[in-house]
């Protein structure tokens, strides 16, 4: 079964340095992985995806992501962290039965501070 | 770019009452996606359609149905309401057809609160 693993619940980074937000999944063949992103009482944003196509990821508003198998890991990143990317993010995979429903990490709260 | 509709966006009900939520997908896509979202939690997934035919089961509940119509919006009908039931209820679409069928976008979710 696939899961994911968030490894961090909360990360406080100060304006204009780097993001990296840390997330291990399991799955028994390849899986499709994604982030996405709550802000404070908003929907879910997708900011990207990971589909086998290319290991290093390039989403919205300059975030990343670099799948390695070997490490089985997916983490994100963002070279300098703007004051508007506080906010809830969401490792995901997709389950592999038809349906195709995502199973989410516990999610990482990003603050940033000025 | 259109995107999920949901509505409504709050709902406040009474235990044991009913609630009815409703999800308009993105035009052509073909596949609805249902979660729920407690409080300070991981979004959880509920059910799904595609093509107006069940293709997913989670963890909903025997009090909850759901059904995906001819004109591809769903509707998940809650009965018997509990405090439990309080959480943030997002639909999610996808196209099953297309060039992403495993890219769900997600609607802006309906707060559901139990009183």
């Amino acid at each position: 079964a696939q899961s994911v693993t968030q490894l961090d619940s909360h990360v406080s980074v100060s304006e204009g340095t780097p993001v990296l937000l840390r997330c291990n999944y399991s799955s028994s063949y390849s899986p499709s992985l994604f982030w996405y992103v709550q802000h404070p009482n908003k929907g879910l944003q997708l900011l990207l995806k990971y589909t086998s196509a290319a290991t290093l990821v390039k989403g919205i508003n300059g975030f990343e992501a670099e799948f390695k198998k070997s490490e089985t890991s997916f983490h994100l990143t963002k070279p300098s962290a703007h004051m508007s990317d506080a906010a809830e993010y969401f490792c995901v995979v997709r389950g592999n039965n038809q349906g195709g429903k995502l199973i989410f990490g516990q999610g990482t709260e990003l603050s940033v501070k000025p | 770019a259109a995107g999920v509709i949901q509505s409504p966006r709050h709902l406040i009900k009474e235990k044991r009452e009913t609630a009815t939520l409703k999800c308009y997908p993105i035009p052509r896509h073909d596949t609805v996606y249902w979660y729920q979202q407690g409080p300070g939690q991981d979004p959880q997934f509920l059910i799904s359609f595609y093509e107006k035919m069940q293709s997913d089961k989670g963890s909903i509940p025997d009090r909850f149905s759901a059904q995906q119509f001819s004109d591809y919006h769903s509707e998940l009908n809650m009965s018997s309401l509990e405090l439990g039931d309080s959480a943030l209820y997002f639909c999610a679409s996808s196209f099953r057809g297309g060039p992403a069928p495993d890219t769900q976008y997600f609607g802006p979710g309906t707060r559901l609160t139990v009183l």
